[in-house]
């Protein structure tokens, strides 16, 4: 039992699309987090959201407590977007991750 | 600031060996988490310290433990390794115990067993 998922799995746009992935959760959250790991490993951490929307630049992440369901936006897409993005939550005293979605974004 | 630093950034070790990681949060940060990635399993939450003192843990053998300094610096150690701990070994820092607060990753240690 998955208590992130995500969708899609992979995701291939072209330059200037607009993006979105989906992750649902299924146990009580005191927050969510939007992570991207480019190749190579590094995570950094996008958003973190216990309730309602934020933005910043071109990504734009929403989150709804009653449906436990968040969406990452990404308006203008770019092949500097590229990358896996990832749904994590925390519950209690235990992260949850999603598998990813793999982006890649075609100049 | 400097940003989270792990070392070594990558290991190669044999199976029954131990390996020791470090990570050295960013200046400020007191509490650390550590988390284990492999393809097959994707991110998992291994454990998460504050001020010295393990808070949460996730569902890994006893053969994985850490342990936090007074420097908010932070080892994991892995026992009798197996090929199955092969892995990229991230440590994340954050300011305070707040659990929902944000997390900052390092660039992660990757861990080859043969």
């Amino acid at each position: 039992k998955n208590e992130v998922e995500q969708s899609p799995q992979n995701l291939t746009a072209q330059e200037g699309e607009f993006i979105t992935i989906n992750c649902s959760y299924s146990v009580g959250i005191s927050a969510l987090h939007w992570l991207q790991q480019h190749p190579g490993g590094g995570i950094v951490s996008l958003f973190m959201l216990s309730s309602g929307k934020k933005k910043h630049g071109r990504l734009i992440a929403t989150i709804n407590i009653q449906e436990k369901h968040s969406s990452l936006h990404i308006t203008a897409s770019h092949p500097r977007d590229s990358a896996v993005y990832i749904c994590a939550v925390r519950s209690g005293n235990q992260f949850y991750f999603g598998t990813g979605t793999s982006l890649t974004v075609i100049p | 600031k400097a940003g989270v630093t792990q070392t070594p950034r990558y290991l190669i070790k044999t199976r029954g060996q131990q390996v020791t990681l470090s990570c050295s949060p960013i200046s400020g940060h007191r509490s650390v988490s550590w988390y284990q990635q492999t393809p097959g399993q994707g991110l998992q939450f291994l454990f998460e310290y504050f001020s010295e003192t393990q808070r949460n843990k996730g569902n890994f053998p006893g053969r994985f433990s850490g342990r936090q300094f007074s420097n908010s610096r932070s080892e994991m150690n892995v026992s009798t390794l197996e090929l199955g701990d092969s892995a990229l070994y991230l440590c994340a820092s954050r300011e305070g115990d707040r659990l929902a607060s944000e997390q900052y990753f390092g660039p992660g240690t990757r861990l080859t067993v043969t």
